[in-house]
């Protein structure tokens, strides 16, 4: 099974700040094939970007993807109070699709 | 509007069954692969298997492979996920989300999840 390791596990900012979120497989996944979503309590996931760098329809462009192989990244150039939440990866490159554990963005 | 709605939550005792719905609507809801998640409580998502509601071809996870069923009826736009003997640890919340499988793959739309509470 491919598993995604996300860290930090938390990341503790202010409004304003950069959040960079990590995400790690443990075996190359094509770019094709690597989601991001949010998720807040109580709600539902919700896409944000997908083919590693494409954002999802209505999604601001605060949020970026990137990396290849191994190694991608959701930055959040400035966040929002909106965007104290928790991020999940997820491939679809290798079945199982697996997510990663989740990285969650509290108020500092 | 596009959407999936899923079925209300349920309270069940071990060894009961359950089946939990997913009803698509605003699309062509045949030619889109349904996967459903499951969320434990306080943990991280995962994916239990998906179903191509046009013929029902289903692939599970492995980890789900023979503990559930995915079903779909095409003729009512729902996907169904069902249980024949449920255990306390099948407690959680369980998400349908539909997969857009083009160049790229991503579930782009999620239901808002069927908590299954298994308890004596």
């Amino acid at each position: 099974e491919l598993v995604l390791t996300q860290s930090p596990g938390t990341l503790s900012l202010s409004p304003g700040e950069r959040a960079t979120l990590s995400c790690r497989a443990s075996q190359s996944v094509s770019s094709a094939f690597l989601a991001w979503y949010q998720q807040k309590p109580g709600r539902a996931p919700t896409l944000l970007v997908y083919g590693t760098s494409s954002r999802a329809t209505g999604i601001p462009d605060r949020f970026s993807g990137s990396g290849s192989g191994t190694d991608f990244t959701l930055t959040i150039s400035r966040l929002e109070p909106e965007d104290f939440a928790v991020y999940f990866c997820q491939q679809f490159g290798t079945s199982p699709w697996t997510f990663g554990q989740g990285t969650k963005v509290e108020i500092k | 509007e596009v959407q999936l709605g899923q079925s209300g939550a349920e309270v069940k005792k071990p060894g009961e069954s359950l089946k939990i719905s997913c009803e698509g609507s605003g699309y062509s809801f045949n030619y889109y692969s349904i996967g459903w998640v499951r969320q434990m409580p306080g943990k991280g998502l995962e994916w239990m298997g998906i179903i191509y509601p046009d013929d029902s071809d289903t692939r599970y996870s492995p980890s789900f492979q023979g503990q559930v069923t995915i079903s779909a009826d095409k003729s009512i736009s729902t996907a169904y996920l069902q249980w024949s003997s449920l255990k306390a640890s099948d407690t959680a919340i369980y998400y349908c989300a539909r997969l857009i499988a083009a160049q790229d793959y991503y579930f782009d739309l999620w239901g808002q999840g069927t908590l299954v509470t298994v308890s004596s």
